[in-house]
């Protein structure tokens, strides 16, 4: 079964423009969480989407967005880009969560954001 | 606010060595993982511990969940160097059934000979 991709794997922008990211999810996973990634702040949720529907949303500004389609496949946007948005941009998918079982998310391999 | 720590955040031991690595987290939780991540590659998931006293073995390492206490612990038993790398616990704050992942800082964990 292929894992999480995640694609561009390396991006170097400057302030002030703008990046999508995307992110393929396991096959069968309907749900796919963001996650920014950062030598200072360590690993901070950005959000989640199921079924093109954003279901959590972590403490990050409204440059930051995202979303799902029918696919499964979700992007994130993030507008108007600052020098500490240089960061790993991990994505991670996983099964539908059932009680008492020990589902878990599966993290796909991340994108490199350089912000100049 | 969840907070989620991890002590301690860096740790050298020499191959053969047993230690522990702590997990607190401020608030109540039904789910806590384990995940492994080396150098320049993504997370790896190591464990899930569903309940209290949820106890996990794979290896070398052992992984055990107290939520009276709001504890869990990542057991190191004969460390080899492949065990080098950096640990991350993480609560699952449950919202709407989905997942939303609140990490500690990571333990860096050295081997050396």
């Amino acid at each position: 079964k292929a894992g999480v991709t995640q694609t561009p794997r390396y991006l170097i922008k400057t302030r002030g423009q703008q990046v999508t990211l995307s992110c393929s999810p396991i096959s069968g996973h309907r749900s796919v969480s963001w996650y920014q990634q950062t030598p200072g702040q360590g690993l901070q949720f950005l959000f989640e989407y199921f079924s093109e529907t954003q279901r959590n949303k972590g403490n990050f500004p409204g440059r930051f967005s995202g979303r799902q389609f029918s696919n499964s496949r979700s992007e994130m946007n993030v507008s108007t880009l600052e020098l500490g948005d240089s960061a790993l941009y991990l994505c991670a998918s996983s099964p539908p969560r059932l009680a008492g079982y020990q589902e878990t998310q599966y993290f796909g391999p991340g994108t490199r954001l350089l912000v100049l | 606010e969840l907070k989620v720590e991890q002590n301690p955040l860096f740790l050298s031991m020499q191959e053969g060595k047993n230690y522990t690595i702590y997990c607190n987290y401020s608030t109540t939780s039904d789910r806590l993982y384990w995940y492994r991540q080396d150098p320049g590659k993504s997370l790896e998931s190591l464990f899930v511990l569903l309940s209290n006293g949820a106890v996990k073995q794979e290896g070398r390492l052992m992984a055990s969940l107290d939520t009276k206490a709001r504890l869990s612990t990542l057991h190191i038993t004969a460390a080899v160097h492949d065990l080098s790398a950096t640990y991350f616990c993480a609560v699952d704050i449950r919202r709407n059934s989905g997942y939303a992942l609140n990490f500690g800082k990571g333990t860096s964990l050295l081997v050396t000979p």
